[in-house]
């Protein structure tokens, strides 16, 4: 077991230029998901996939964000025309469907990938 | 109200002592709860998941529920300094589903 993977670590962009960040979960996790942490703030909810179903999006999720887990193995995420408000550590996290316990789902995270829109 | 409250300190304990960590959530049918670590500069690290009332124990740490008062502890004992981290809360109201997370409580465990 190798843990979540995230590509690439770091990301320094300019202003209105497209980004893709690729993260690979724990191999047999069904469930993926994608959130952003900014300085001094507990991450928050992007999007998350069972398989390769996109079951949630987060209002935070503009149109300039998509995500896919095409295969339901590794996942995408594209911010497209990014904006300086951008600049945030985005996580990666898989799970599997089913846990120690009927209601457990825990979530293990990837390193993260650092943007940084210039 | 914010969905899931914590201080954010920083929380300053000598070593060798008990740390206390609190966090409070606003959903009344939350499901799941969980402690992650997170060191400066990292990711978050899962340390305690929690899913039922009264205390459940790992080595040094203790994680608390109250569900009727909508509270979650975590309890480190024997606080080391590698232990200086941020505390993430996180709560899962929907089984499977998103985490909501707390802003975090910084602690610093002083030799």
């Amino acid at each position: 077991d190798t843990g979540v993977s995230q590509d690439p670590r770091h990301k320094i962009t300019k202003r209105g230029q497209n980004v893709t960040f690729r993260c690979d979960p724990i191999s047999e996790h069904n469930r993926l998901y994608w959130y952003r942490q900014t300085l001094g703030q507990g991450p928050e909810f992007l999007t998350y996939f069972q398989n390769e179903a996109q079951l949630e999006k987060s209002r935070l999720l503009s149109d300039r964000f998509s995500a896919e887990r095409p295969k339901g193995s590794f996942s995408t995420l594209e911010i497209q025309r990014t904006e300086q408000g951008d600049s945030a550590m985005y996580l990666c996290a898989s799970s599997p469907d089913r846990g120690p316990s009927l209601y457990s789902y825990e979530q293990y995270f990837g390193p993260g990938t650092r943007l940084t829109v210039t | 109200q914010k969905e899931v409250e914590q201080n954010s300190g920083p929380l300053s304990v000598p070593e060798g002592a008990i740390a206390s960590l609190n966090c409070t959530y606003s959903d009344r049918v939350s499901q799941s709860f969980f402690w992650y670590r997170q060191y400066s500069g990292k990711s978050p690290e899962l340390i305690m998941s929690i899913y039922s009332n009264g205390d459940k124990e790992d080595g040094r740490f203790t994680a608390q529920l109250n569900k009727a008062s909508q509270y979650v502890s975590l309890l480190i004992r024997d606080s080391q300094p590698s232990d200086s981290a941020t505390y993430l809360c996180a709560v899962n109201s929907r089984v499977g589903g998103k985490l909501i997370f707390g802003q975090g409580t910084e602690l610093s465990v002083k030799p």
